[in-house]
């Protein structure tokens, strides 16, 4: 089983750009949830997919937007990206115990 | 929405000694109390977890107890190895996420 899978590892953009990132949940995992981790921060909520709808959305703004497909694996994306932005960028998912975290996209905006 | 506040934010033991990380959080209807491990350049990995019907849950080396009227749980770990050192993180559910501490830096020195 592959766990969490999330592409790509590292992203660098500029300051303005729209970025996509992807992951593909557990085999068996139908929730997929966003977070994002700052240096030396924990993980901040971004929001959670279920049967492809936003169930629930943490303190972000509306610049970040997710999409969750039928095969449960999801997309977030983030449009005029700001210098706050750089973060790690964690995918999640879950089935009704446990959640379990992919490795993260290292995002970088310049 | 839940609050998590972790203690302390770095800790330095000797190999073998005994390692103890607190979290406190504000709801007391949360009933679910996971702990993470996150190594230099990975994301999350889930050590343990308890659920408020229980006051203390064992897993090798690792325990968590929980103090429900308190609010407050703990990370025990054992006989620590260098292999313990990480950031640790509690959380607590807010909704269908989770709340995170703000890590703990363990550092287990031979």
């Amino acid at each position: 089983d592959a766990g969490v899978t999330q592409s790509p590892t590292h992203l660098i953009k500029t300051r303005g750009q729209q970025v996509t990132l992807r992951c593909s949940p557990k085999s068996g995992h139908d929730t997929v949830s966003w977070y994002q981790q700052a240096l030396g921060q924990g993980p901040q909520f971004i929001f959670q997919y279920y049967e492809e709808e936003e169930r629930q959305r943490g303190n972000f703004p509306d610049r970040f937007s997710g999409h969750q497909f039928p095969n449960y694996s999801s997309e977030l994306n983030v449009n005029a990206l700001l210098l706050g932005d750089s973060a790690l960028y964690l995918c999640a998912s879950s089935d009704r115990t446990s959640l379990i975290f992919g490795p993260g996209t290292r995002l970088t905006v310049t | 929405g839940e609050n998590v506040e972790q203690h302390p934010s770095t800790l330095s033991v000797q190999e073998g000694d005994s390692a103890v990380i607190k979290c406190t959080y504000s709801d007391s209807a949360s009933n679910y109390f996971p702990w993470y491990k996150q190594e230099l350049g990975k994301g999350p990995q889930l050590i343990i977890d308890i659920r408020s019907n229980v006051g203390e849950k064992k897993d090798q080396r690792i325990a968590v107890t929980l103090n429900k009227t308190a609010k407050h749980f703990s990370l025990h770990i054992t006989e620590t190895q260098p292999e313990d050192s990480a950031v640790y993180f509690c959380a607590a559910p807010s909704g269908y996420a989770l709340n995170f501490g703000k890590g703990t830096s363990l550092l287990v020195t031979p």
